[in-house]
């Protein structure tokens, strides 16, 4: 049961335009939600996250949008340059009905941005 | 700098052996978190310590499988009678009280078992 999604296993984008990264959840349980970036061979390092009682979050070229109806969130790169190449990854957290706390992944996007 | 620090970094190991892997988080971290990640896959929650205990041990795959957290810091986490599917990177990650913010990971253990 894949409480997070992320449908596109890779994704190339031409340098300079923008790269959009979608994610989907099931659980309304969470609230609170996370991207990572990783380069091989490196752990997972934090990008932007995003509050359910928001619905966007901007940091430089990275904009993260969430739509709680759909249980949707994407993030945007704009400009995309090469080093923004590797594994993203959504991630999702929330306190359950048991009270344990949980932060569930996504599979990750490869993105590949050329120059 | 004082970052998440695993070790060992790479550990090949015959199947039926027991491992151990170690995490130091950051200092003053009291959150701390195992992860894996299989070939061609995303990250698998394991477990997850506030503090010394253990709320959620939900994610682990089955009994082979334990974890320790020790003076609120170091954690170990071993695979008893390793079995060819444990083969993967096992990452680690802490973070500041329970939040549900951003997690600093480590750079992981590369487990392959032969």
């Amino acid at each position: 049961d894949q409480q997070v999604k992320q449908n596109s296993p890779s994704l190339s984008v031409q340098e300079g335009r923008i790269s959009i990264l979608n994610c989907d959840y099931t659980n309304s349980m969470f609230d609170y939600f996370l991207w990572y970036k990783k380069y091989p061979a490196e752990g997972p390092t934090f990008l932007i996250s995003i509050s359910s009682i928001k619905d966007k979050n901007e940091d430089g070229r990275f904009t993260v949008f969430l739509n709680k109806s759909a249980k949707h969130l994407s993030l945007h790169i704009v400009p995309s340059q090469p080093g923004d190449s590797a594994v993203y990854f959504c991630a999702a957290s929330g306190y359950g009905n048991t009270g344990g706390f949980k932060t569930i992944f996504g599979a990750g996007t490869r993105l590949f941005v050329k120059a | 700098g004082a970052g998440v620090s695993q070790s060992p970094s790479n550990k090949v190991t015959e199947k039926g052996k027991d491992v151990e892997l170690r995490c130091d988080p950051i200092s003053g971290h009291t959150a701390l978190y195992w992860y894996r990640q299989s070939l061609g896959q995303g990250l698998e929650f394991l477990i997850y310590f506030q503090g010394n205990s253990a709320p959620d041990k939900s994610g682990l795959p089955s009994d082979r499988f334990s974890a320790e957290r020790t003076g609120g810091s170091v954690s170990t986490l071993t695979i008893q009678r390793t079995q060819q599917e444990d083969s993967a990177v096992y990452l680690c990650a802490s973070s500041l009280g329970s939040s549900l913010g951003e997690q600093y990971f480590g750079p992981g253990t590369r487990l392959t078992v032969t």
